[in-house]
């Protein structure tokens, strides 16, 4: 099975702050990977696919890079909804393994 | 409107099986893979399964092959999972979601416990 390490596994951070998450797989999974956010009660939201591609009505303060097996999920400006829970997921091949989620919190 | 919606979870006890459903409306059900993705209390999501559009593939995580099985319904626009011999550690949210559209039910609860 394809491992995906994601980190930090938590950060603080202030409204307006530029954050970045990472997530490593550990084999290459070419850019077949996609960044969820979920709120607390709620189901999975994605926000990037295929590495870096936008999904529709996500805001443009999200922003995708990496290929191979090294990944990053950016937030250019922190809003006060942003202050959740992301996974990045690789859609490379089955099992379609998550990585262990990064808690947003407010410092 | 796009509404998925899963039904089917519960209390059982550790051994027992469970039958989970999804019902789909809103879009073309039988155009594209649906999986199970389960979440347990507190804890990060864990793909369960998928299955192709005509039923033809499917595929499981380690954790839960030979007790799991995914199926499909396209006439109804239902997806399923039938859960035997369960474990604690299966205890989770079970949320139906399409991954090529990013649609998601609001999951379904199941605990194993005696």
């Amino acid at each position: 099975d394809i491992q995906m390490t994601q980190s930090p596994s938590s950060l603080s951070a202030s409204v307006g702050d530029r954050v970045t998450i990472t997530c490593r797989a550990s084999q290459s999974i070419s850019s077949n990977l996609n960044w969820y956010q979920q709120k607390p009660g709620k189901a999975p939201k994605l926000l990037i696919y295929a590495a870096s591609s936008l999904q529709s009505g996500v805001p443009s303060r999200f922003s995708g890079s990496g290929s191979g097996t090294d990944f990053t999920l950016t937030i250019s400006s922190l809003q006060p909804e942003d202050f959740v829970t992301y996974y990045c997921q690789q859609n490379y091949r089955t099992p379609l393994t998550f990585g262990g989620g990064t808690k947003v919190e407010i410092k | 409107e796009v509404q998925v919606v899963e039904s089917g979870g519960g209390l059982v006890q550790p051994g027992g099986s469970l039958r989970l459903s999804c019902a789909a409306s809103g879009f073309t059900f039988s155009h594209y893979w649906m999986s199970w993705v389960r979440q347990a209390p507190g804890r990060g999501l864990e793909w369960v399964a998928n299955i192709k559009q005509d039923g033809s593939e499917k595929n499981y995580v380690g954790s839960v092959k030979g007790r799991f099985t995914i199926s499909r319904d396209n006439a109804k626009s239902s997806l399923y999972l039938q859960m035997s011999s369960l474990r604690a550690e299966d205890t989770a949210i079970y949320y139906c979601y399409c991954g090529a559209t990013d649609y998601w039910g609001q999951g379904t609860l199941v605990t194993v416990s005696s």
